[in-house]
């Protein structure tokens, strides 16, 4: 069964850094693109960026100072790292598999709740 | 960036109506290669997305075919042609053709 599951810290002090791993099963790192979505509270989707299966990466533009998305294969892990969090980056965040070529997002994980506040 | 605009942002339906959401690109997202990457996703409440459709008007796996898809260049629509209880939630257009992907503000679908 295909399942992507995020895992983060739940709160972050603003100007801090945040970290949040999506640990993926039923499938290989190896053969599709995992790309990251948030949602803060009440509001729209927003793409963050994606890395694909061959280990590239592509980022939205407003943000691409302050993210870095990376992988361990062998782990079956994708990690998204944020630095200089501020309040308005509180959000849902998502993980979403991408089956290369296709350019859709074929199955998300449940998400995982970021709250930047002091 | 390309700007995906959605109307309406609510739609109140009775069960067993037809739906329709508009969504529309600020520029073509067409690809050289002749496809058109426009997709539409499902929130259903406390959920996260799911697809409906991709490439404009291909149903997802599972999909029940009273979902379609249609457009083309910038316009594009999302009929659900007899609305059930289970269909109730916010759907997105998204453009997958260039970066940042961008979606449409999102279509709350609600009972009357």
């Amino acid at each position: 069964q295909v399942q992507l599951k995020e895992s983060g810290p739940g709160l972050v002090a603003p100007s801090q850094s945040l970290s949040i791993t999506c640990t993926v099963s039923g499938f290989s790192l190896t053969s599709y693109g995992v790309h990251w979505v948030r949602q803060p509270p009440g509001k729209g989707l927003e793409w963050l960026g994606v890395i694909w299966a061959g280990g590239s990466t592509n980022y939205n533009s407003a943000l691409m100072s302050r993210l870095s998305i990376s992988k361990d294969n062998s782990k079956s892990q994708v990690f998204l790292k944020m630095n200089s969090l501020q309040t308005d980056d509180t959000a849902m965040y998502y993980c979403a598999r991408d089956p290369t070529g296709t350019r859709y997002f074929d199955v998300w994980g449940a998400g995982t709740t970021v709250t930047v506040s002091s | 960036d390309v700007l995906m605009t959605q109307t309406p942002l609510s739609l109140p339906v009775s069960l067993g109506d037809q739906a329709s959401i508009s969504c529309r690109s600020s520029q073509s997202i067409v690809h050289s290669n002749g496809n058109t990457y426009l997709e539409w996703y499902l929130q259903k409440p406390g959920q996260s997305p799911k697809l409906l459709i991709y490439k404009v008007s291909n149903r997802f796996s599972g999909v029940p075919d009273r979902f379609s898809g249609s457009g083309s260049g910038t316009a594009f629509t999302l009929r659900i042609s007899r609305v059930e209880a289970e269909d109730v939630g916010v759907y997105y257009c998204m453009q997958h053709l260039e970066y940042p992907l961008t979606f449409g503000a999102g279509t709350k679908l609600e009972l009357k």
